[in-house]
């Protein structure tokens, strides 16, 4: 158990639905990253919130949201959903800003799916 | 546009061989490179870490080199096991940039047959 804490771990949701994943960072850590990792595609970063603030951006699409709450848990919103979203989505955390250059914790991920 | 190429794309080899994943990069300049170990349905696990100015690092059985001059980076496995079935991924991080400079290869499938 690496301390980071993603659910759900599976969803199958139809096409223009909306649907939101859940990241509890590991204890201590004021940063939270979320990634995507498509079939056969390299980890995209889609952004980063650090004690609360959004802190870096990738490429995160329009339909896509996130934000972190004050006891820093993280939400992914994910609209309008298209068949193309199907992916793995990772969430990270680190007890500073600077988690890509000291060491950052992966969660499990959750498995999308959109039919 | 910055990339990085990993090979093979996948990899079959007998348990207690040993094996060699390559990992060349477009990115530059850059500030250190990464190999993760992301086991299927599992967050990526970090197992080495260098900069532009280190040649090789281990961890265990596991040992990357770099070649900054080349663009090359490579991490050989010694005396595989089963639990060494899993992705590896090769990332590369651009100085200064934060979480929005790292760029992800695909990653190499190992599979280690007993």
């Amino acid at each position: 158990d690496s301390g980071v804490t993603q659910t759900p771990k599976h969803l199958i949701t139809a096409t223009g639905q909306r649907v939101t994943l859940r990241c509890s960072p590991r204890s201590g850590d004021l940063s939270v990253y979320w990634y995507q990792q498509s079939l056969d595609q390299g980890l995209q970063f889609l952004i980063q919130y650090y004690n609360g603030e959004e802190r870096a951006k990738g490429n995160i699409l329009e339909r896509f949201s996130a934000q972190q709450f004050p006891d820093l848990h993280s939400e992914l919103n994910l609209s309008s959903l298209e068949l193309g979203d199907s992916a793995l989505y990772f969430c990270a955390s680190s007890e500073g800003v600077r988690g890509v250059d000291y060491g950052y914790t992966f969660g499990s991920g959750t498995r999308l799916t959109v039919v | 546009k910055n990339q990085v190429e990993q090979s093979p794309q996948s990899l079959i080899i007998l348990e207690g061989k040993n094996c060699t994943l390559q990992c060349n990069y477009t990115v530059s300049p850059f500030s250190n490179l990464r190999w993760y170990k992301q086991d299927t349905g599992r967050g990526p696990v970090s197992l080495t870490i260098m900069t532009f100015s280190e040649n090789t690092k281990s961890n265990g059985r596991y040992t990357a080199t770099l070649d900054a001059d080349t663009k090359q980076s490579s991490l050989h496995i010694t005396a595989s096991q089963l639990s060494d079935s899993a992705s590896y991924i090769c990332v590369v991080k651009i100085p200064g940039g934060g979480a929005d400079g790292l760029t992800f290869g695909k990653g190499t499938h190992l599979i280690i047959q007993p």
